[in-house]
């Protein structure tokens, strides 16, 4: 069965840092991946998704993760941190046992940002 | 362009009662997906719609159910509510198999 983990319950980083907020997954077959963002009282955001070709995806807000296949990570990663970054940010799996294929999340992991 | 919209934001409601949760997808979208997200955990898969007929269900009870009208906006209904069932309700919807777009949620609270 597909899942994901994000071993980090809460990451804490200084305004203007690289961020670095992890993911695992397991899959059988080939991953589809995603990161979405939930601010306080909102729905999820969508930031990117991995199904095929670079390593390296660029998503929403400056945001960008890296596939990692033998290590099966996939790493959500930001060069230089906003206050505003700070929300909760959740990693995906795409089920692909159904026709459609349904979302699997991650417990997901809080993002302070301090100025 | 309206995005994905849910009414109602917030309810209330006691041990045993029933609820109707309602979706509007996104323009053009054709599938309906509801999420139930506990607090501080991540959304779980209820059920998805495609065509007016469950195409997919996760690890939910009957007491959970859910409709598709032809204008492709849905419902969620849940009998027989029990404390555990408060949680933020997510819809999502999406065009075949791209990606889904995520509605603001509705906050049930069972007391």
């Amino acid at each position: 069965a597909q899942s994901v983990a994000q071993p980090e319950d809460q990451v804490n980083v200084a305004e203007g840092n690289p961020l670095t907020v992890k993911c695992t997954y397991s899959v059988s077959g080939n991953p589809y991946l995603f990161w979405y963002v939930q601010y306080p009282n909102r729905g999820l955001q969508f930031l990117l998704k991995y199904i095929t070709g670079d390593n390296l995806v660029k998503g929403s807000y400056g945001f960008e993760a890296e596939f990692n296949k033998s290590q099966t990570s996939f790493h959500l990663k930001k060069p230089s941190a906003l206050v505003s970054d700070s929300a909760l940010y959740f990693c995906a799996v795409r089920d692909m046992g159904g026709s459609q294929g349904n979302l699997i999340f991650g417990k997901g992991t809080k993002l302070s940002v301090k100025p | 362009d309206a995005g994905v919209t849910q009414s109602p934001t917030h309810l209330i409601k006691t041990r045993g009662q029933q609820v109707t949760l309602r979706c509007s997808p996104k323009s053009g979208h054709d599938t309906v997906s509801w999420y139930q997200q506990a607090l501080g955990q991540g959304p779980q898969f209820i059920f998805q719609y495609y065509e007016e007929e469950e195409r997919q269900r996760g690890n939910f009870p009957d007491r959970f159910s859910g409709h598709q009208f032809p204008n492709y906006s849905s419902e969620l209904n849940v009998n027989a509510l029990l404390l555990g069932d408060s949680a933020l309700y997510l819809c999502a919807s999406s065009l075949g198999t791209g990606r889904e777009y995520f509605g603001p949620g509705t906050r049930l609270t069972v007391t």
